[in-house]
């Protein structure tokens, strides 16, 4: 089916080094993307997102990049640190409709040791 | 209130028994969604609302689950007869008006049914 997947459920880094967490789409006609990041006992809170008209995005120490030709979305984090612990879940919306549902892939945990 | 609130925090229901969740969502909130996501998994949507028309519930697992928002603020969503395969955390998310994703998750509601 269409779905959003990630490619590793876990990753461990230490503070200071940068992360890289992927994702792999199904639907070559999803147009909006976004990450989120989910802390144990609390709902997802917004990252970071972009269209399918652009290649990549930049936040305060967040990236996003997307590769249309391989349907491939990754989240780099810059010297990452232990509050950035947690699991990070891409999403489409595969209709880039207001008031459609988000597809959410499963997740992905990131561990920072200091 | 400054984000979405849902209540009870915890919920432990015996099978067959009914519940409602509440979610309060930020004040004047258009958009409202519920999301329910299984222990390791990403959330997967349930139901959607513009002021208080049910626009989309084609995620609603069975006729056991309904979801009502009469007024156009505060939503329930209820479960009949539960069973234990609806143990989960229910989320709620709301947005400002019909925006495509980057809407602002509750810390959710955790069923578990015994």
């Amino acid at each position: 089916g269409e779905s959003v997947g990630l490619h590793l459920p876990t990753l461990s880094v230490q503070e200071g080094d940068n992360s890289i967490i992927n994702c792999a789409y199904s639907n070559s006609a999803s147009d909006y993307f976004i990450w989120y990041k989910q802390e144990s006992g609390k709902g997802p809170q917004f990252i970071i997102d972009i269209r399918s008209n652009m290649d990549k995005r930049q936040g305060q120490r967040v990236t996003v990049l997307l590769n249309k030709t391989v349907k491939h979305l990754s989240l780099q984090i810059a010297a990452t640190q232990p509050g950035d612990s947690a699991v990070y879940f891409c999403a489409e919306n595969p209709y880039n409709q207001a008031g459609t549902a988000l597809i959410f892939g499963k997740g992905t945990t990131l561990s920072v040791s200091s | 209130g400054a984000g979405v609130s849902q209540s009870p925090r915890y919920k432990v229901a015996k099978r067959g028994q009914d519940v409602a969740l509440r979610c309060d969502p930020i004040s004047g909130h258009v958009s409202l969604f519920w999301y329910q996501q299984a222990l390791g998994q990403g959330p997967e949507f349930l139901t959607y609302f513009q002021n208080e028309a049910q626009l989309d519930k084609s995620g609603l697992p069975s006729d056991r689950f309904f979801a009502e928002r009469p007024e156009g603020s505060v939503s329930t969503l209820k479960i009949q007869r539960t069973q234990q395969e609806d143990s989960a955390v229910y989320l709620c998310a709301s947005s400002p008006r019909r925006q495509v994703g980057g809407y602002t998750f509750g810390s959710g509601t955790r069923l578990t049914v015994v």
